[in-house]
């Protein structure tokens, strides 16, 4: 069973608009958690890295939260751009083997205009 | 910022032939690199974890002597893929760990590889 859990796995928005991906993810010890923006055959960019003590990290109109406790992530697009059609990918990495990162499904986002 | 630099983008070769990616960290060193597969809406795959100047070890499933890591300095590391077969044929990802920034990890561009 995949430890990083995203949803949804795809969604469609209009240009302009929000939208709010989610990551559940059982990894543990948790050391980190990404969230990585990928386009269609390219490599994943980062999009922000937040620790256990972060709650809210934002990269312009990305802004991602996390809670440790339920082990709960979310990254949230603010006024979306056609330029933000993209797989969202969430990580997360644990304490035990830095480097093997835990990968979510990633969750594909079109905007359209 | 840190790049990462992957090369061919894509490479198309036929059946039985050996097709090497390189990876290489352009602005700084890079003790560990790993190296991913990922298909169509799928999510990245490691395949294995390549340390500068020893042997790279190999995720469970990933045939070592079809895939081929030499880590053979700082700044490079090179995936061959060896006879390789239509099944082979995928996205090929790599990824550098920055040298005592151990939280900053970049990707490559990533390599389509397709095999007639």
């Amino acid at each position: 069973k995949n430890q990083v859990e995203q949803s949804p796995q795809s969604l469609i928005i209009l240009e302009g608009k929000n939208c709010t991906l989610q990551c559940n993810y059982t990894v543990s010890p948790f050391s980190n958690l990404r969230w990585y923006k990928q386009d269609t055959g390219r490599g994943p960019v980062s999009l922000t890295i937040m620790t256990f003590s972060e709650n809210t990290k934002s990269n312009g109109r990305y802004t991602a939260t996390l809670d440790a406790d339920t082990k709960q992530s979310s990254l949230h697009i603010t006024a979306s751009q056609l330029s933000d059609s993209a797989s969202y990918i969430c990580v997360v990495v644990s304490t035990d083997s830095w480097g093997k990162l835990q990968f979510g499904a990633g969750t594909q986002v079109v905007v359209t205009p | 910022g840190a790049v990462v630099s992957q090369h061919p983008s894509w490479v198309i070769c036929k059946s039985g032939t050996s097709v090497k990616i390189e990876c290489r960290s352009l602005d700084f060193q890079a003790t560990t690199m790993f190296w991913y597969r990922q298909f169509p809406k799928q999510s990245l795959m490691l395949m294995a974890t390549s340390n500068e100047g020893s042997k790279a070890t190999y995720e469970q499933g990933v045939e070592k002597d079809k895939f081929l890591i030499n880590h053979a300095s700082l700044t490079l590391s090179t995936l061959t893929v060896t006879s390789a077969h239509p099944e082979d044929s995928s996205f090929y990802i790599c990824s550098a760990v920055r040298t005592a920034y151990n939280e900053k990890l970049f990707f490559g561009s990533g390599t389509q590889l397709s095999v007639l």
